[in-house]
């Protein structure tokens, strides 16, 4: 199974930007990267996926390493909504494999 | 537009009882996933499907069954329920398998006492 390793927890303070690191060292050439974040007491929230290129939306921006064995979520003007567990995902196969996450803390 | 829809929200269960959470998406979803999260953990995949008729086990299978008798539903069964089984179950629905997103129901939170 490709895993995903992050670090525990993050601090930003409000308004300013926040890069979410994610390794992904054994990721095959067919596994999408995708992110989720899960505020307290909800289900998991969809914020962005990739391939190999870098990709942005509305909530923010996913940078892909080349080798594709590291990639970063770009948060780029925290707020306090964005408190949450982000999660650094590989789809791979039919399956959608969670790790343990990175706890944003937003700092007023 | 309702999404993923799951019921109960919450339930007390005693050793050995049994039941089943219900689980219902309306955007024609071909896959659908059963997942739980124990206290300050991230998701572990149960049990998925990839259309009516054809599931498969994931990580962590072992007390849990599953049927998928049409494109909506996707119950999950518990037979004997034990305390390990304590939890917060999500299911989730995606059009297909790695380049769309997943939707997630808000979980149904279970004791087993």
């Amino acid at each position: 199974d490709a895993k995903t390793t992050q670090p525990n927890s993050m601090e930003s303070n409000e308004e300013e930007p926040v890069h979410l690191p994610c390794n992904h060292s054994t990721i095959s050439g067919t596994d999408y990267i995708h992110w989720y974040r899960q505020l307290p007491s909800q289900g998991p929230e969809y914020v962005i996926h990739g391939l190999t290129s870098n990709v942005n939306n509305r909530m923010a921006s996913l940078a892909i390493a080349e080798d594709r064995k590291s990639s970063t979520l770009i948060l780029h003007r925290a707020t306090l909504r964005d408190a949450a567990v982000y999660y650094c995902i590989l789809s791979t196969g039919n399956q959608f494999y969670f790790g343990t996450g990175t706890s944003l803390t937003v700092i007023p | 537009n309702a999404g993923v829809t799951q019921t109960p929200k919450f339930r007390i269960l005693k050793i050995g009882q049994s039941m089943t959470l219900q689980c219902a998406q309306d955007m024609n979803h071909n896959y659908m996933y059963w997942y739980r999260q124990d206290p300050g953990m991230g998701l572990k995949l149960i049990y998925y499907s990839v259309g009516a008729g054809i599931t498969d086990k994931g990580e962590v299978p072992n007390g849990y069954n599953v049927s998928r008798s049409t494109t909506e539903d996707f119950p999950l069964r518990l037979e004997l329920a034990a305390p390990s089984q304590t939890s917060v179950y999500f299911c989730a629905s995606s059009y297909s398998k790695a380049n769309t997103e997943a939707f997630f129901g808000q979980g149904t939170r279970l004791t087993v006492v």
